[in-house]
C-alpha cells in the first residue's frame, strides 16, 4: 500500500462544477503540499498545510491531521484548471523526506 | 530572483556515460531535493539536503550521487547511466528550519530535465 493515496485518479467535469480531490496518508507528517502540474510539465506549489484550512482564490485546501486526510477543492471550475494535481507529505521530525501521491488528472470541459 | 534553475533541459546519453544535472537556487533555501518522474509512478525522491554539507538518500538513490558544498547548488551526478534512468528529473527547494518545522515554505520547482539513456 502506498503511503500517500489520491482519489480519484482521473476526473472530468463541466465548467463551473465544484471539484474535490482527496489525499490520504498513512504516516506521521509535519506538512502536506498540494501541487499543480500542467501539460507543459512545470510544477507549481498551490498550498502547504500543517493544520486547518487555506484558501487562495477559487482554491481551498483542508487537512485533518487526526484522520490523516486532506482535500483540495476548486470552486467554479474553469478549463484552465485542467492539470494534474499532486499531494505530497513531508515526514515527521527527523524524516525530512517528501512522499508523493500519483496525482489526479483533472479535465474541465467548456 | 531567478528561483530554481535546472540545466540542461534535455539530454541524451549512451549507456555507461556519466553526467551532472545542475540545480541552483537564489532564495537562500536550506532544503533542496531531487526527484524523478516516470509515467504511472508519480514523483519519487532521489536525494535531499537540509543544508550545506548535509545530504541524505530518498526513495530511489541507487545510481545517483549528490553533494551540497554551498547553500545555492545541489548537483545530481549519474556515474554510469543506464536505460532505467530514462526519466524526467526535477529539482526543488524550500525554506526549512530544524527548530520550526511548521514554518516550511512552499516548494519551488525547477523546470525539469528530460533525460534519455540509450
Amino acid at each position: 500500500k502506498n503511503e500517500v493515496e489520491q482519489s480519484p485518479q482521473n476526473l472530468t467535469a463541466q465548467e463551473g462544477e465544484f471539484i474535490t480531490i482527496n489525499c490520504s496518508y498513512s504516516v506521521g507528517i509535519s506538512a502536506l503540499h498540494w501541487l499543480q502540474q500542467h501539460p507543459g510539465g512545470g510544477i507549481v506549489s498551490l498550498f502547504m498545510l500543517s493544520s486547518g484550512k487555506k484558501k487562495h482564490g477559487r482554491l481551498i485546501a483542508t487537512i485533518n491531521i487526526q484522520e490523516k486526510h486532506s482535500s483540495l477543492h476548486i470552486t467554479a471550475s474553469h478549463p484552465r484548471d485542467s492539470a494534474v494535481y499532486i499531494c505530497a507529505v513531508l515526514g515527521d521530525f527527523g524524516n525530512e523526506k517528501l512522499t508523493f501521491g500519483t496525482g489526479t488528472r483533472l479535465t474541465i470541459i467548456p | 530572483n531567478a528561483g530554481v534553475t535546472q540545466t540542461p533541459k534535455f539530454q541524451v546519453l549512451k549507456t555507461g556515460q556519466s553526467m551532472t544535472l545542475q540545480c541552483a537556487q537564489d532564495m537562500n533555501h536550506e532544503y533542496m531535493s531531487w526527484y524523478r518522474q516516470d509515467p504511472g509512478m508519480g514523483l519519487r525522491l532521489i536525494h535531499y539536503s537540509v543544508g550545506a554539507g548535509i545530504t541524505d538518500q530518498g526513495e530511489v538513490p541507487n545510481g545517483y550521487n549528490v553533494s551540497r558544498s554551498t547553500t545555492e547548488d545541489f548537483p545530481l551526478r549519474l556515474l554510469s547511466a543506464a536505460p532505467s534512468q530514462t526519466s524526467v528529473y526535477f529539482c526543488a527547494s524550500s525554506y526549512w528550519s530544524p527548530h520550526d518545522r511548521g514554518s516550511n515554505s512552499p516548494l519551488h520547482f525547477g523546470n525539469g530535465t528530460r533525460l534519455t539513456v540509450t
